[in-house]
């Protein structure tokens, strides 16, 4: 079975700054998708961005890059230029298998940022 | 605009109640669907996988009996909580998958926040 394991309970970081929120992935499946989702206080589920297993290159939309080290097995999230309303929690999320299907979260990440 | 429309957002009733959450794919056809519960300040936790015309499959640990999902059309999944209890009360969403694509991402419902007093 696949896991997803996010060992940053909280991060702190000043708005302008760069954050980095960590994600490392098992499975046993060659082909898979890594997602992060962005979670405000009121609950929804906003996607951010998704990297395939068999992606050349890193993910990025707009503020947001992904970190694929697929040997490492690592998804790390990158946030550029900090917002205020960038604070909430984070999620990584593993699909495998071509048809993306149902998703495995980790523990996830709560993101404050400072003025 | 939202993809997926989850309703009720908030629920709160008595213990025993059973209480119906809908949720809708508003401009794709979704043959499968999927429910998911989460507690306070806690992860996402997949109850079951929702499936157009046919049985749901439900997760380890999760009873098929208490918590009913029916799958009517390729736009509307419901999910109902019979016989609702306090442990019961949690936040519930629902997510669904534009087909195609290999790199769509699940589009998620905003919600259901249940409290059973």
């Amino acid at each position: 079975a696949q896991k997803i394991t996010q060992t940053q309970p909280g991060m702190f970081v000043q708005e302008k700054e760069a954050v980095t929120l960590d994600c490392t992935y098992d499975t046993s499946d060659p082909s898979y998708g890594l997602f992060w989702y962005k979670q405000p206080s009121s609950g929804e589920m906003i996607f951010l961005i998704y990297q395939g297993s068999y992606d050349q290159q890193n993910a990025t939309e707009g503020r947001y890059s992904l970190n694929f080290q697929k040997a490492r097995k690592s998804a790390n999230l990158v946030i550029s230029a900090s917002q205020l309303g960038d604070s909430a929690m984070y999620f990584c999320a593993i699909a495998i298998g071509t048809s993306y299907g149902k998703l495995t979260f980790g523990q996830g990440t709560i993101l404050t940022v400072h003025p | 605009g939202a993809v997926v429309s989850q309703h009720p957002s908030r629920v709160i009733c008595k213990s025993g109640t059973s209480v119906k959450i809908e949720c809708r794919s508003l401009d794709f056809q979704a043959t499968t669907m999927f429910w998911y519960r989460q507690f306070p300040k806690q992860s996402l936790m997949l109850m079951a996988t929702s499936n157009e015309g046919s049985k749901a499959t439900y997760e380890q640990g999760v009873e098929k009996d208490k918590f009913l999902i029916n799958h009517a059309s390729l736009t509307l999944s419901t999910l109902t909580v019979t016989s609702a209890h306090p442990e019961d009360s949690s936040f519930y969403i629902c997510s669904a998958r534009r087909q195609g694509q290999i790199n769509q991402p699940q589009h998620f419902g905003d919600g259901t926040r249940l409290s059973i007093l």
